[in-house]
């Protein structure tokens, strides 16, 4: 079975950090791109921040370009999202979320259940 | 970046209607359209991909076409577990952006 979930997950105080992490299972994880989306409280989804096969491309929402990092190890058919500088407009479910191909281009098949970022003093 | 743009943000319709949602991009974006589906507390779900082709699992009332900058999903025989929130999103170029989203209530 395909699978992904998502850990890390937490309340945390505006400026500090979180590390989130996506566990894949049930697929070649390093034949497909990869990506974080977010939905905040009340409001639609939006796109993070996504990745390929390979980490050779990479890209960013404007929002948290400078402030967040992707990554994947391959290895370890795992994902990761390191926020930094977090604010109050971070909070939200985040979700871990397969691309259908190797690259960010095409859509996002695959979705985990997704962990509460909650970014608040 | 490219926005998308849905209409109507939200439509009542009785089970068995069909229904259209249409999604405008700021500039081309070719074929690199995709929608999903959102239902209370769950995932989104991937309908369409590539702004016509249909995903793997996904009931055949459901299709997409257009390409450029303007797109449309069609639901035809509305059923009762179609009643969620449609998002359109557009892979073309990074960052990767969404629809603000259609909220299909029964009416």
């Amino acid at each position: 079975e395909v699978q992904l979930v998502e850990s890390g997950g937490g309340l945390v105080q505006p400026g500090r950090s979180l590390r989130l992490s996506c566990a894949a299972s049930g697929f070649t994880f390093d034949d497909y791109a990869m990506h974080w989306v977010r939905r905040a409280p009340g409001k639609g989804l939006e796109w993070v921040s996504g990745i390929s096969w390979n980490s050779g491309s990479i890209g960013y929402a404007d929002s948290v370009k400078g402030r967040f990092t992707i990554s994947r190890d391959n290895a370890k058919n795992s994902l990761y999202l390191q926020m930094n500088s977090l604010r109050t407009e971070d909070t939200a479910f985040y979700y871990c979320a397969k691309g259908v191909g190797a690259i960010v281009h095409y859509g996002m098949d695959v979705w985990g259940q997704g962990t509460t970022v909650t970014v608040s003093s | 970046d490219i926005q998308m743009t849905q209409s109507p943000s939200s439509l009542s319709a009785s089970v068995g209607d069909r229904v259209t949602i249409t999604c405008r991009a700021s500039q081309s974006i070719a074929g690199y359209l995709n929608w999903y589906q959102q239902k209370p507390g769950k995932a989104p779900k991937l309908l369409i991909y590539a702004a016509s082709s249909l995903q793997g699992g996904v009931p055949s009332r459901f299709s997409g076409s257009g390409s450029g900058t303007y797109f449309t999903l069609t639901i035809t025989t509305l059923q009762p577990e179609d009643f969620a929130v449609y998002y359109c999103q557009q892979s073309y170029s990074t960052p990767l952006t969404f629809g603000q989203g259609t909220k299909l209530e029964i009416k």
